[in-house]
């Protein structure tokens, strides 16, 4: 079954620091997703990937930074944390094509104070 | 940019077939109609997906109207694990475009 790993599970961080949310997949896809989750809100898609050392802009990228090192990881990165990128951030992994689907990790609850 | 509509919540008792109705009068040729489904503090989970034809699946049904305008994702005898926010997304398979997640239909199953 397909895998999808972020870490850490929760944060809290202070205004104006720096946050990194990692995701790891062993599902041999091309590509990674990163996006939020607001209560009561569907998700946003911050920043995806393609291909490894390469990123693109999702429909909401400000205040987000993404790296793609390898394959199978995915960072996202806040430089200055804010108020309000306090969420639950999701990575997802795909391949493409006609059965084309998303798997999903369990999602970094980020608390901003 | 959702170009679905759907119920906002819906309930149901456990053993019952619930059908989640998606409504997507504009959808185009190339679009596949996709559900997902999320529970709390959970990833969504993908359900099904289809074109044109009804597909089934160990999870659900998909029922897709015959001018595509319409779909009917169908759960037979649902448990208390089905309790969960469905999503209906529509969304083509070639270059790259997103997965939009709108609010979706929150499903409640009573014991």
């Amino acid at each position: 079954e397909a895998a999808v790993t972020q870490s850490p599970r929760s944060k809290v961080a202070v205004t104006g620091g720096k946050v990194t949310l990692s995701c790891h997949q062993t599902n041999n896809h091309d590509y990674m997703y990163w996006y939020r989750q607001d209560t009561g809100h569907g998700l946003r898609l911050i920043h995806y990937s393609y291909v490894a050392d390469s990123t693109e802009k999702g429909d909401i990228p400000d205040g987000y930074k993404a790296s793609r090192p390898s394959q199978e990881n995915f960072s996202l990165i806040l430089e200055l944390a804010s108020l309000s990128q306090t969420a639950v951030y999701f990575c997802a992994s795909s391949t493409r094509g006609p059965n084309e689907r998303l798997f999903f990790g369990h999602g970094t609850k980020l608390s901003v104070l | 940019d959702a170009k679905t509509t759907q119920p906002d919540s819906m309930e149901s008792t456990e053993g019952e077939t619930v059908h989640l109705p998606c409504s997507h009068a504009t959808i185009s040729g190339n679009e596949y109609i996709y559900w997902y489904r999320q529970v709390p503090l959970q990833g969504p989970e993908y359900v099904t997906h289809g074109l044109q034809q009804n597909t089934t699946n160990s999870m659900a049904f998909l029922a897709i109207a015959s001018d595509r305008k319409s779909s009917t994702l169908i759960l037979p005898h649902v448990s208390l694990r089905d309790a969960a926010v469905y999503h209906c997304i529509l969304r083509e398979n070639t270059g790259y475009q997103n997965f939009y997640f709108g609010k979706g239909t929150s499903l409640t199953v009573i014991p």
